[in-house]
């Protein structure tokens, strides 16, 4: 049974660097048959989509975040990464990693979420 | 890119059907067979519960189903219980390869 962890800050000052990872436990990363993406959703609201890093390694983002984020993935590890640069308030939220088997909306795993504060 | 539209709130007695619905773009909900349907317990993480606009995922309640017609897709869910009191968001892929969420709607149980 293929389970996702999140880890890393749980508080961000403003400005800097949320870094967030999730790691793959149950299958591996290297699979060519799925797609692997974060999505948060801030305190009270609803879901949004950030990105998407494909097996290959191509990425594909929410255009209204594509300036300040970055993800990547880990094969070494069986981790996928995301660091969202120059965090506000707005950035609050809990963030999930998730997986999508490629060529449908099949999204059917999805960590337990971790919630990120950003606050000085 | 905007949000699809969804109803904020919908609600119904135990044992009826209730349909909501999620409205898009030609860009969007009306251009991929792509959309999804996610239901959320509070401080629970979503679960899928209908893929490829009419598809649900082995243990989902055949009370749930799913549908499109233009830019509207919609989930129905049939035999109203007490359990389905939830949120529900759709997510639709677009044509900028990118995905997109409704803004959710909260199902009350009467």
């Amino acid at each position: 049974q293929l389970q996702l962890q999140e880890s890393g800050a749980g508080l961000v000052k403003p400005s800097e660097t949320l870094s967030l990872t999730c790691t793959v436990s149950g299958g591996s990363i290297s699979s060519t048959n799925y797609h692997w993406g974060w999505i948060r959703q801030p305190p009270g609201k609803g879901l949004e989509w950030i990105g998407t890093v494909f097996s290959s390694g191509v990425t594909s983002y929410n255009p209204s975040l594509e300036t300040r984020v970055t993800i990547s993935l880990d094969r070494s590890k069986d981790q996928f990464s995301l660091k969202l640069d120059s965090v506000t308030a707005a950035d609050t939220a809990v963030y999930y990693c998730t997986r999508r088997l490629e060529n449908t909306s099949f999204r059917d795993s999805w960590g337990q979420g971790t919630l990120v504060t950003v606050s000085s | 890119q905007s949000a699809l539209t969804q109803p904020a709130s919908v609600s119904g007695s135990p044992g009826q059907s209730l349909t909501i619905s999620c409205t898009g773009t030609n860009n969007d909900v009306g251009n991929f067979n792509y959309v999804s349907w996610y239901q959320q317990h509070p401080g629970k993480v979503p679960k899928l519960m209908i893929y490829d606009v009419s598809i649900r995922p082995s243990g989902i309640s055949n009370r749930f189903s799913g549908s499109k017609s233009g830019n509207t897709a919609s989930l129905t869910i049939s035999g109203l219980q007490a359990e389905d009191e939830a949120d529900y968001y759709c997510n639709s892929y677009t044509s900028s390869r990118t995905w997109i969420f409704g803004g959710g709607t909260k199902l009350t149980v009467l």
